[in-house]
């Protein structure tokens, strides 16, 4: 199975801040990887596929960027509906997985 | 719009069986593949398992935890997506979500869960 480690598991921010949280895979993945956003209570969304193509309707602040097996996803000026738990997710193979996840919290 | 909604999550004992369903419109339910995710009170995104289209002779996929005891399957007829739980763990215990595949594969849409809870 394709392991996916994200780091930070947790980082406090405050409004305006540039902010990267990074994905490495256990093996190569190509550009197969997307980045979901969930708020609390909610489903996950998808901000980020392809390793970099941003979803329809998301902000522009999001960008992401990497392949092989290292990964970034980039909030360019935190907003305060950005905080949230953040996951990547590889498609390459079987079993589906997904990163531990990324709580980000106001500083 | 799409609409992903789950339904039949409650509580059930360890070694019952429950069945989930999907009710999904907005879109053309049977030209796409539809995934089960599942979310552990407090912890991480798991995926469950995949059933292809048609097209795909509507194929499965499971993760190892659960392949033997869940079951999914679709009814394109009603726009339907099934999980069916048998041997429940309390390890189970989750939130579970249906989710829509895209065409290049990534989780384009979500429903808004249903919880299941495994418990004596």
């Amino acid at each position: 199975d394709i392991q996916l480690t994200q780091s930070p598991s947790f980082l406090s921010a405050s409004v305006g801040d540039r902010v990267t949280i990074t994905c490495r895979a256990s093996q190569g993945i190509s550009s197969y990887l997307a980045w979901y956003q969930q708020k609390s209570g909610k489903a996950p969304k998808l901000l980020i596929y392809a390793a970099s193509t941003l979803q329809s309707g998301v902000p522009s602040r999001f960008s992401g960027s990497g392949s092989g097996t290292e990964f970034t996803l980039t909030i360019s000026s935190l907003q305060p509906e950005d905080f949230a738990t953040y996951y990547c997710q590889h498609r390459n193979s079987y079993p589906v997985t997904f990163g531990g996840g990324t709580k980000v919290e106001i500083k | 719009e799409v609409q992903l909604v789950e339904s039949g999550g409650g509580l059930v004992q360890p070694g019952e069986s429950l069945r989930l369903s999907c009710a999904a419109s907005g879109f053309t339910f049977s030209d796409h593949y539809m995934d089960w995710v599942r979310q552990a009170p407090g912890k991480g995104l798991e995926w469950v398992g995949r059933t292809r289209n048609k097209a795909n002779s509507y194929t499965t996929e499971y993760a190892a935890s659960v392949k033997g005891r869940f079951t999914i399957s679709r009814d394109d007829s009603k726009n339907s997506l099934y999980l069916q739980m048998n041997s429940l763990k309390t390890e189970d215990t989750a939130v579970y979500y249906c989710a829509r595949l895209s065409w290049n594969y990534y989780f384009d849409y979500w429903g808004q869960g249903t919880l299941v809870t495994v418990s004596s």
